[in-house]
């Protein structure tokens, strides 16, 4: 039974960055990849990005190319999902997904 | 990147309804849909992938199927745990795109 474990809420203020880790469990890590979404209060789900973990470098929806760096950590199971440049319309809840199964979900709230 | 489009935007039904949710993509995706659905507070949930595969504790009520890039998920009796939003997302290539989502509501 694979299960996905994130971080926790994060406050941040603009210009800063946002780190946020994911833990599968359950599955061998390196099989296949995990992607992050995002879901603005009331609004829908946006793909951000993916990375499989033994791959260089990740695939990025085109919004977030600049400023997203996906890495992985094979050896213990995590990946992880920066953001930068965080503005007041990066205020959301971050999610990532493994073998169809969801994190719980990771709220930023970016406010001055 | 390919356009997912979803209708109806929202639906109201009463329990024991059959309700049919569409998507449709801009161009063909052969059948690599996944529905997902969303209760509020929660994080999504996938009912099928590959267009039609119920995914395993999935009540057999919820059912998918497509023509072309006509895809659709029926809720053949329609129960009120089902009050949730329902985004399709295309897994066809990169990026993914999801749907804008349907919001089911219970008369």
């Amino acid at each position: 039974q694979v299960r996905v474990v994130q971080s926790g809420t994060e406050v941040k203020r603009p210009g800063s960055s946002v780190k946020i880790s994911c833990k599968v469990s359950g599955d061998s890590f390196n099989k296949y990849g995990i992607d992050w979404v995002r879901q603005a209060p009331g609004q829908g789900l946006e793909w951000m990005g993916g990375i499989v973990p033994f791959s260089p470098s990740g695939t990025f929806g085109h919004r977030f190319q600049a400023r997203l760096t996906l890495t992985a950590d094979p050896s213990t199971g995590t990946a992880y999902m920066e953001l930068g440049g965080l503005t007041a319309e990066d205020t959301a809840t971050y999610f990532c997904t493994y073998l169809s199964q969801w994190g719980p979900g990771t709220l930023v709230t970016v406010s001055s | 990147a390919i356009r997912m489009t979803q209708s109806p935007t929202s639906l109201s039904a009463s329990v024991g309804d059959r309700v049919t949710i569409t998507c449709r993509a801009s161009q063909g995706i052969r059948k690599d849909l996944v529905w997902l659905q969303q209760k509020p507070g929660k994080a999504p949930k996938v009912l099928i992938s590959d267009g039609s595969a119920l995914k395993s504790g999935v009540p057999p009520r919820f059912r998918g199927s497509w023509t072309a890039t006509y895809f659709t998920l029926t809720i053949t009796s329609l129960q009120p745990e089902d009050a949730a939003t329902y985004f399709c997302l295309q897994e066809y290539n990169y990026p993914r795109v999801f749907g804008p989502g349907t919001r089911v509501e219970i008369k």
